[in-house]
């Protein structure tokens, strides 16, 4: 366990509507990253971040803007959210500069109808 | 793009046997790392094992190993004595290099379902 959660868990929304998805963490790492994981996709990267107002762009950004304005939390933003967004949402540390490797959160749940 | 492709979608296998899935991957770099990821129906993705390339010898974590194979760009997991627990989404990773370069984002392939019958 990293310390990461996640909120909400699970949302409902409808299509044309802003959500924001928060992760937050406990352990002061620097790299965070949000991930989608969709069926036969595995997971993608959308954004992440190497620090407090420092993020760049993933594989699958289009439509999404993310923000961190404090070490432990990590936005994300579905500006005018779209059907083709519903997806399972993952947040990632990365544990130390060197260790490459990534510890999840629990995961939200988003249905855009 | 850097790829990652686990060619079986499906796998079963009887408890306490041994079974492998399968990983191989694409990258230009020369020294990378490797993960495998199980996914339970609880949907948290779990740390299994990680192997580092430039390390010969393959990972081990009690009964989980790595058969990993440079040249081939190979990367399989071996399950011993399965246990129920063990069914769940195993998902294949490498660290990215399209993105950040050193800012370490994974590339996941898109997955095995494991099975285990009683």
């Amino acid at each position: 366990d990293a310390g990461i959660t996640q909120s909400p868990r699970h949302k409902v929304t409808e299509t044309g509507t802003p959500v924001t998805l928060r992760c937050h963490q406990t352990e002061n790492h620097r790299y965070m990253y949000w991930y989608r994981q969709d069926p036969g996709h595995g997971l993608r990267l959308i954004h992440y971040s190497y620090g407090v107002k420092d993020t760049d762009k993933g594989e699958v950004s289009d439509g999404y803007s993310v923000s961190r304005s404090k070490t432990e939390d990590f936005l994300l933003t579905l500006e005018s959210a779209t059907s083709s967004q519903t997806s399972v949402y993952f947040c990632a540390i990365k544990q130390g500069e060197l260790s490459k490797t990534q510890y999840f959160g629990p995961g939200t749940r988003l249905l855009v109808l | 793009a850097q790829t990652v492709t686990q060619s079986q979608p499906e796998m079963s296998v009887q408890e306490a046997e041994t079974v492998t899935l399968s990983c191989t991957y694409d990258t230009s770099e020369s020294d990378y790392y490797l993960f495998w990821y199980k996914q339970p129906p609880s949907r948290q993705m779990i740390l299994v094992i990680r192997q580092e390339a430039y390390k010969q010898q393959n990972a081990t974590e009690n009964r989980f190993s790595v058969n990993f194979q440079k040249a081939a760009k190979s990367f399989s997991l071996k399950i011993s004595d399965s246990q129920l627990g063990d069914a769940a989404m195993y998902f294949c990773a490498s660290e990215g290099a399209d993105y950040g370069g050193s800012q370490g984002n994974l590339i996941f392939g898109k997955g095995t379902k494991l099975s285990v019958k009683p």
